[in-house]
């Protein structure tokens, strides 16, 4: 079965802290597909990233941030230098790569962050 | 070009009735699945269309159901109203049902009385 846990429930910064959102999934694939949304106070969740299993490259979007670990089945988020505009819950997610499964995501409980100036 | 749209935003119903949901995708995109989100549950899948046809289904009771149109616009339907069912409701849009970048809209919040 698939899992997403995000054990931090809420997170506080301070404005320009550094700030990483912890994602551990569990499946039994080999191919499947990890991902990262941000769901601000207005309700719609915001696309992020989208990773492959095979794509254990960390990648790097202006503050953003990510690193796929396979050995420990985590995908952890970073914000470098947070702004108060980061504030929102975020989610990670994991779809299988089985065609008729690609959009059935699985979702963790979400991380809120609180990003205070 | 216009993002995935929710109608209505906002929606109070009461136990017993039926409510339905409508999605416009994004133009262009032919799959559309559907999310409920509670703060008990969290998000969890509905199911999905591709071509006015169900593809997969999540674990709901038959009271759910839903359809998609020939242009892609989606509906779900919530049968015989009851109090869990208050959610916000999403829906999601990819271009076809290989691609799995799929793309929010804001949300139906219902409220079950």
């Amino acid at each position: 079965a698939q899992k997403v846990t995000q054990a931090q429930t809420e997170i506080s910064v301070v404005e320009k802290e550094d700030v990483t959102l912890d994602c551990v999934y569990e499946t039994r694939d080999t191919t499947y597909y990890l991902f990262w949304y941000k769901q601000p106070p207005s309700g719609e969740l915001v696309f992020l990233i989208r990773r492959n299993s095979f794509d254990e490259q960390n990648e790097i979007s202006g503050r953003y941030s990510w690193n796929f670990q396979k050995s420990t089945s985590s995908f952890n988020f970073t914000i470098t230098a947070s702004q108060v505009v980061d504030s929102a819950v975020y989610f990670c997610a994991l779809s299988e790569a089985y065609i008729y499964n690609f959009n059935k995501f699985y979702f963790g409980s979400g991380t809120k962050l609180n990003v205070k100036p | 070009k216009a993002g995935v749209t929710q109608t209505p935003r906002y929606l109070i119903k009461t136990r017993g009735q039926q409510v339905t949901l409508s999605c416009s995708p994004i133009s262009g995109h032919r799959s559309v699945s559907w999310y409920q989100q509670t703060p008990g549950q969290g998000l969890q899948f509905l199911f999905e269309y591709f071509s006015e046809t169900q593809r997969n289904k999540g674990n709901f009771p038959g009271r759910f159901s839903g359809r998609q149109f020939s242009n892609s616009r989606s509906e779900m339907n919530v049968s015989t109203l009851e109090l869990g069912d208050s959610a916000l409701y999403l829906c999601a849009s990819s271009l076809h049902a290989g691609d799995n970048e799929q793309f929010f809209g804001p949300g139906t919040r219902l409220t079950v009385l």
